[in-house]
């Protein structure tokens, strides 16, 4: 069973590029779930998707979007990067079987984005 | 809106000396309680989790967390800290059936002297 791996591992940007970040969730997992986490500071959630559609989105504005694709691996676009976005990236992928949503979240190693 | 704290930004500890790192959380009802931890590099790797039943919570790696309702609190311990234990500590809340979208503390840097 493979777990959570995403790509690339390190990313250096420019103010006002766009950058796409991937995830490839573990085997059987319908579920992946992207968080921000910044410099000494806790995982924030940024949004959600099952079954390809969008389930849920935090505190983030519309540059941050995403896809899952029907192998249920899942990409993170921001456009018109800021500083502000340097963080290290993480997603987290689950199955949903529960009406309850007790699944537990498994997590990647992340992406460490640098917007210069 | 739910919350965590973390009020211990470090802490160091004697190996072999006992732990408990402090959880507390602002929910409207009994969330689901989450410890994470993370590794320099590694993303994070759950510990154990609180659901319902059983306030007391056993996880991997020798780790135990109590959930108190009365003091909306969720804290880890571990009776024997070893080198290895040395990482960041994140708690993390769900809302009940609203979906598994963790809201986390800011996390606990532990030191382990040897």
């Amino acid at each position: 069973e493979t777990g959570v791996t995403q790509s690339p591992t390190h990313l250096i940007k420019t103010r006002g590029q766009q950058v796409t970040l991937r995830c490839s969730s573990q085997s059987g997992h319908n579920t992946v779930s992207w968080y921000q986490q910044a410099l000494g500071q806790g995982p924030q959630f940024i949004f959600q998707y099952y079954r390809e559609e969008e389930n849920g989105r935090g505190n983030f504005p519309p540059r941050f979007s995403g896809l899952q694709f029907p192998n249920y691996s899942s990409e993170l676009n921001v456009n018109a990067l800021e500083l502000d976005d340097s963080a290290l990236y993480l997603c987290a992928s689950s199955d949903r079987t529960q009406a309850t949503f007790t699944d537990t979240q498994y997590f990647g190693p992340g992406t460490r984005l640098t917007v210069l | 809106a739910q919350s965590v704290t973390q009020p211990d930004i470090h802490i160091t500890v004697s190996e072999g000396a006992s732990l408990e790192l402090r959880c507390n959380y602002s929910y409207g009802a009994t969330p689901y309680l989450f410890w994470y931890v993370q590794s320099p590099g590694q993303g994070l790797q759950l510990l154990l989790k609180y659901f319902s039943g059983d306030t007391l919570v056993q996880g991997i790696k020798g780790f135990e967390a109590e959930f108190k309702r009365s003091q909306s609190s969720f804290n880890l311990r571990k009776p024997s800290v070893h080198w290895s234990d040395a990482a960041e500590y994140f708690c993390a809340v769900a809302p009940t059936g609203g979906g598994n979208k963790l809201t986390f503390g800011t996390g606990t840097q532990l030191k382990v002297e040897l």
